[in-house]
This record gives structure tokens, sequence and C-alpha cells, in this order.
């Protein structure tokens, strides 16, 4: 199979710390990109863990567990821009087809 | 400026009129892609390439066909559109990573369709 599953929105304050959860289910995988989308534009690439870890980049960290098949984005010290579209996407064996989940849409409230 | 571009940005036509998107991009990247994104089902792949004269069919291909002739250009081809297209577009272009693995995509910036 290979079904990728994120929440399709959540809602955080300006300022604060939010987590995006994002679980698969696959027989073959090679790594994990989160992008974002905002809205009406194009999808921008954050980060890709094709190990088990957490990867911090800025403000923004990934995180991944292939046993359990999870990832999560943390965004630190949200600003308004950050309202946007959140995309998870896992890379299907080797042969460069990504499979994305559904977006979850992040509203940032002052 | 390194950027992948698509042609037209907005499209409405009608049931069966033959159209072509066009995609380019200008940073030699041997990987290419068509996505469409629909509300709820995120972005699904329609063909991809790995390099000049080799094109894969994605996850959605039914209705569409692609060229790639050249390295930097893939169009996207709807010999006879139908409603059931209607949709926004997204063209993306990569390095392919060493040993099999990836690299990030560059998407352009989207095409959006409506077929009446």
């Amino acid at each position: 199979g290979q079904n990728i599953d994120q929440p399709t929105e959540m809602t955080a304050t300006e300022g604060a710390i939010v987590q995006i959860n994002c679980t698969y289910q696959t027989s073959g995988f090679n790594g994990l990109f989160w992008y974002q989308q905002h809205a009406g534009e194009a999808p921008t690439f954050l980060s890709y863990n094709v190990l088990d870890g957490l990867e911090e980049k800025g403000r923004f960290s990934s995180f991944l567990s292939r046993s359990k098949g999870y990832s999560y984005l943390l965004l630190k010290e949200l600003q308004m821009k950050d309202s946007a579209s959140y995309l998870c996407a896992y890379l299907r064996d080797s042969n460069y087809q990504l499979i994305w989940g559904a977006g979850t849409k992040l509203i940032i409230k002052p | 400026e390194a950027q992948v571009t698509q042609n037209p940005r907005y499209l409405i036509t009608v049931t069966g009129k033959k159209l072509t998107v066009t995609c380019s991009q200008n940073m030699n990247h041997e990987y290419m892609s068509w996505y469409r994104q629909d509300p709820g089902l995120g972005l699904r792949q329609i063909y991809y390439s790995m390099n000049v004269e080799v094109t894969d069919k994605g996850d959605v291909p039914e209705g569409y066909k692609v060229s790639r002739k050249e390295k930097r250009n893939f169009p996207l081809i709807l010999e006879s559109p139908s409603p059931n297209q209607t949709s926004l577009y997204f063209c993306a272009s990569s390095f392919p990573g060493a040993s099999g693995g990836y690299n990030e995509q560059f998407f352009g910036p989207g095409t959006r369709l409506t077929v009446l």
C-alpha cells in the first residue's frame, strides 16, 4: 500500500510551537520530505529525512522513525508568515516517485 | 535565476479540445515530473522523466501524454480534455541523488486548468 496521513488543519498562536505529524504505511521507503505551500503558490522544500532522528534547521525541525512509520515537523517561534499548508511525502523505493499526503493547513493566530 | 516555468498559468477550455501545458527548467536537472493537486487529495504524480527520451507513468496517467525531447522541457499534453481533469497542475524538476537517493524538487508556479 501507499497510505500517508496527516491532519487536515491545525491552529496555533504566534510565538508558540506546533508539531505536525505524518504517518505512512508502505512496503518500500527511501526517505521522507516536508514541503511548505502558501495558498496559491508552489510547494517549497523544507526538509528530507532518510535516517531516524531529528534534523534541525533554524526554526524548523523534522523527525523520522522508520520503524513506526512516523514523522513530524516542528515549528518554533511561530510567525504569521508560517500560515501555510505543510505537505509530507515519502519516496517510494528508489524509483523517484514521491507519495504525498493531502497536506496540513496551519493557521497562525495573533 | 534558477527556476521552473510553466505556461499558461491559467486556462479555461472545453471538453475535447487538445491542449499543451509547457514546462521548462534552466537548472540542467535530469529528473522532471508532472503533478495534479486537488482539494483533499494532495499532489498526485501524472508522469515523470528520469532523463531525455525516458518517461514513465505515475499514479494517474490516464488522459495525459508527455514527451522529453530536450533536457530542459517536459510538456504535458491533454489530447481530449474532460471536466475531471479540471485541477491545479505543477511541474517539478530535480537532480537525482547519489546511490539511488533523492534531492529536493523545484516546482513551477502552477497551471490552473478548467475544462467545461
